[in-house]
């Protein structure tokens, strides 16, 4: 079956220090593979998408990912947080291209001052 | 561009209850996505339309959710009778067209507590 691995549940990093959110996934084709956000009380937001294009995706906010087959990975990356960055972070795969999202477990970034 | 829009935000109600959770997709999309949210299970599809008919509702738990979508800017989806194991965030959100590579749009989500 297909699925995405989210490692930590909780992600902690000083504001202005590197964010590094990890997602594997397993998919036997390629993927279409997502990143959404998710305020409190609000809905999730898409972030950025993987559709098979370039392997270094660029999202709002100033994140990016990197889709690496070999290793299976899209990693959410930005290089410096911001404290408005908090919040929880989805990572998403459509293995065959359909509309049947298979969302990770998620991972909470805190972020101290 | 209003996004998707569900109510109650929140819906409080008796063991046992009927409960209904309405949302409005955005304007011309023509797929329409319900999740649940919990802690124990994280984000569920429970059922997705295209051109309002139903096209998968295999993550539906139980004979006791329906949901029915009568038009392009309307969907609701029911509980009856409503258990306490209920209890978690519904998410409607809608697509448009490209398979795969269109965004789903989230509403703010109802979040139901059964007593």
């Amino acid at each position: 079956a297909q699925s995405v691995t989210q490692l930590g549940s909780h992600v902690s990093v000083s504001e202005g220090a590197l964010v590094l959110l990890r997602c594997n996934y397993s998919s036997s084709v390629p993927p279409y593979l997502f990143w959404y956000v998710q305020y409190p009380n609000q809905g999730l937001q898409l972030l950025l998408k993987y559709t098979s294009a370039a392997t270094l995706v660029k999202g709002i906010n100033g994140f990016e990912a990197e889709f690496k087959k070999s290793e299976t990975s899209f990693h959410l990356t930005k290089p410096s947080a911001h404290m408005s960055d908090a919040a929880e972070y989805f990572c998403a795969v459509s293995p065959d291209g359909s509309y049947k999202l298979i969302f990770g477990s998620g991972t909470r970034l805190l972020v101290r001052p | 561009d209003a996004g998707v829009i569900q109510s109650p935000r929140h819906e409080v109600t008796e063991m046992g209850q009927e409960v209904t959770l309405r949302c409005k997709p955005i304007s011309g999309h023509d797929y329409l996505f319900w999740y649940r949210q919990t802690m124990m299970r994280g984000l569920e599809l429970l059922i997705y339309f295209n051109n309002n008919v139903p096209i998968d509702d295999s993550g539906m738990p139980e004979d006791r959710f329906s949901a029915k979508m009568p038009n392009a800017s309307f969907s609701n989806l029911k509980i009856q009778p409503s258990e306490p194991r209920d209890s978690a965030v519904y998410f409607c959100a809608s697509s448009f067209r490209d398979r795969g590579t269109s965004p789903l749009h989230f509403g703010n989500g109802t979040r139901l507590t059964v007593t």
